[in-house]
């Protein structure tokens, strides 16, 4: 069974940085793409950024380009989010997101992070 | 970019009662690109259908999916009172940004 549990989140002042943790398991973690996908209090799914199987490919939204930076490590099947410069509008839950296709077929319970000072 | 307008924003319906949500994309999208996620209070989303019609492992039979180009719609037969959530469409684009819908909101009447 698929699991996928993210740790790292917490406050942070603005300008702060966090690094964010998915730990996977039950499944072929050097297999597929992964994704962060957040959702600030009480508001939509927004996509955050994805790495391909291999790690050599990632994206980001324009939202967070330049700030935060996405990678994996298949030896330990984790991935993180470097999260840097980090602003009130960065406040949400994060979810760690199993890509399948072009569908999301598994999600994390989510890590919240909140920007305050 | 490729905009996902999801109506209504709120459905009020009874148990029993079928739902129609509608996902309306801003041009032509590939419904092999389309999905449809649910999303319970403080729970993560899960995945409903994708392909456009196709359902998830697991998802029951009164959920179905359909439509192409810009227009895309969950169908709920018979509402089970654990059906009430919100509902987001997803596109995946072949090149970012990834959207979602805003969601639409089905709450008991």
């Amino acid at each position: 069974q698929v699991q996928l549990v993210e740790s790292g989140g917490g406050l942070v002042k603005p300008g702060g940085s966090l690094r964010l943790s998915c730990a996977a398991s039950g499944f072929t973690f050097g297999s597929f793409y992964m994704s962060w996908i957040r959702q600030a209090p009480g508001k939509g799914l927004e996509w955050v950024s994805y790495i391909s199987a291999s790690g050599s490919t990632m994206s980001y939204a324009d939202s967070v380009k330049g700030r935060f930076t996405i990678s994996r490590d298949s030896s330990k099947k984790s991935l993180y989010l470097q999260m840097n410069s980090l602003r009130a509008e960065d406040t949400a839950v994060y979810y760690c997101v199993k890509e399948r296709g072009y569908t999301y077929d598994s999600w994390g319970q989510g890590t919240l992070v909140t920007v305050s000072s | 970019e490729i905009v996902l307008t999801q109506s209504p924003g709120t459905l009020s319906l009874s148990p029993g009662e079928g739902a129609t949500l509608s996902c309306r994309a801003s041009q032509s999208v590939s419904s092999s690109h389309l999905a449809w996620y649910q999303q319970k209070p403080g729970q993560a989303p899960r995945l409903l259908i994708y392909g456009a019609s196709s359902r998830a492992t697991g998802i029951p039979d009164r959920f179905s999916g359909s439509g192409s180009g810009t227009d895309f719609t969950l169908t709920i037969s018979r509402l089970e009172p654990e059906d009430f959530a919100v509902y987001y469409c997803h596109h995946y684009g072949s090149s970012p940004p990834i959207t979602f819908g805003q969601g639409t909101r089905l709450e008991i009447k």
